[in-house]
């Protein structure tokens, strides 16, 4: 386990639609990253947020948006589904916010997100 | 541009031979590389990574990765495959300056057959 929570684990939902994830950061950690994973594409970086701030952007859709909030779990919205956006969404947490002494990133066990 | 390159899709090994998963990278300034894997339905797992000093590093499941820098290499090693150690395996480097993330390698699936 790695101390990091996301939910929820599967989610259906339709083209055109809206829908959020939520990510709890391991105990102490300040950094939270935003991970889109298809067979297509691979592991792409979305987003990093640092104690609330915006840290690092990937490559994240305008349609997509993220915030981390003052308890510093975080949320990632997607808006306007398609069929493309069905992915695999992990969520991870890190100590520091970048560079050398950040440490490694604890990965969460994902958010399956399917667009019929 | 910072990345990685893992040249094996799909590497084959027979339980109780060593293994190798191959990856090379590409950054500017001082490397900071890390591998992880990821079993079926689950996430990401921290394996071991290199910061500096040594360029044998050792981490978790009896796996280790030497650095060498001339290739430009991190290949993730292990003296003795287990059938267990069947997954998805995935070099990442730290781009210098751009926060924390990692940027990750496609991949390579390793099977290890009984």
């Amino acid at each position: 386990d790695s101390g990091v929570t996301q939910t929820p684990k599967h989610l259906i939902t339709a083209t055109g639609q809206r829908v959020t994830l939520r990510c709890s950061p391991r105990s102490g950690d300040l950094s939270v990253y935003w991970y889109q994973q298809s067979l297509d594409q691979g592991l792409q970086f979305l987003i990093q947020y640092y104690n609330g701030e915006e840290r690092a952007k990937g490559n994240i859709l305008e349609r997509f948006s993220a915030q981390q909030f003052p308890d510093l779990h975080s949320e990632l919205n997607l808006s306007s589904l398609e069929l493309g956006d069905s992915a695999l969404y992990f969520c991870a947490s890190s100590e520091g916010p970048g560079g050398v002494n950040t440490g490694e990133l604890f990965f969460g066990e994902g958010s399956r997100l399917t667009v019929l | 541009a910072q990345s990685v390159a893992q040249p094996e899709d799909q590497v084959n090994v027979a339980e109780g031979n060593p293994l190798t998963v191959k990856c090379t990278y590409s950054v500017s300034g001082n490397p900071y590389l890390f591998w992880y894997v990821q079993y079926p339905n689950r996430g990401l797992q921290f394996l071991l990574k290199y910061i500096t000093g040594d360029n044998l590093v050792k981490g978790s499941y009896g796996f280790e990765a030497e650095f060498n820098k001339s290739q430009t290499s991190f290949h993730l090693k292990k003296p003795s495959a287990l059938v267990s150690d069947s997954a998805l395996y995935f070099c990442a480097v730290r781009p210098y300056n751009q926060g924390g993330k990692l940027i990750f390698g496609q991949g390579t699936e390793l099977s290890v057959k009984p």
